[in-house]
């Protein structure tokens, strides 16, 4: 079967770093996504890593290793508005999107 | 820029009822998809669209049913709703081509009672 696993949820302090993981177990591998989600609204992409490295993008960065089966996304310079819930994907073999479950952070003062 | 819009907001359905949900674009998207989301849960492919025209089914596809006339609409109906149906539902559209980004609509939140 096809498994995408993250933390339930996490508690960061503002101006602080956070690093969120994602491991995955797919059909084949054709890109990994990253989304943010405020409660109550829709997912707003984030990133796409389709090879190993880092991306960096301002406060957010995002890892991939497609050996391990393994994404992460960093977080810098935590703010108030950082709290969500962050959901990893993969774009499988067939390409359709392989959603995790979603970690969700909570920024504390 | 209106993006993907949904309707309605939120409902409430006696089981047994049908409803359409229903979802429009404006950026002449190629792809279409409807997921839904549940606490818990990891959003789920109900069905999708990878041009007007063009109908697939995702991985929840039971229960539910789609069509594509056009380009801009892809209503999603319930013929006759069951409580497990109970879900926020999220429209979302893309160019179509693989590792392209799907951009949601703001949801429906359907209650089957």
């Amino acid at each position: 079967g096809q498994n995408i696993d993250q933390p339930t949820e996490m508690t960061a302090t503002e101006g602080a770093i956070v690093q969120i993981n994602c491991t995955y177990q797919t059909s084949g591998f054709n890109g990994l996504f990253w989304y943010q989600q405020h409660a109550g609204e829709a997912p707003t992409f984030l990133s796409y890593n389709v090879l190993d490295g880092l991306e960096e993008k301002g406060r957010f960065s995002s890892f991939l290793s497609r050996s391990k089966g393994y994404s992460y996304l960093l977080l810098k310079e935590l703010q108030m508005k950082d709290s969500a819930s962050y959901l990893c994907a993969v774009l499988d073999s067939n390409y359709q999107l392989i959603w995790g479950a979603g970690t969700k952070l909570i920024i504390k003062p | 820029t209106a993006g993907i819009t949904q309707a309605p907001t939120s409902q409430i359905l006696a089981a047994g009822r049908s409803m359409t949900l229903r979802c429009t674009q404006d950026m002449r998207h190629n792809a279409m998809y409807w997921y839904r989301q549940d606490l818990g849960l990891g959003l789920r492919l109900i069905h999708y669209s990878n041009t007007a025209g063009t109908t697939g089914k995702g991985e929840v596809p039971d229960g539910y049913s789609v069509s594509r006339a056009n380009t801009d609409d892809f209503p999603l109906t319930l013929a006759s709703a069951v409580p497990s149906q109970t879900s926020v539902y999220f429209c979302a559209s893309s160019e179509g081509q693989p590792g392209d980004t799907q951009y949601f609509g703001p949801g429906t939140r359907l209650t089957v009672l």
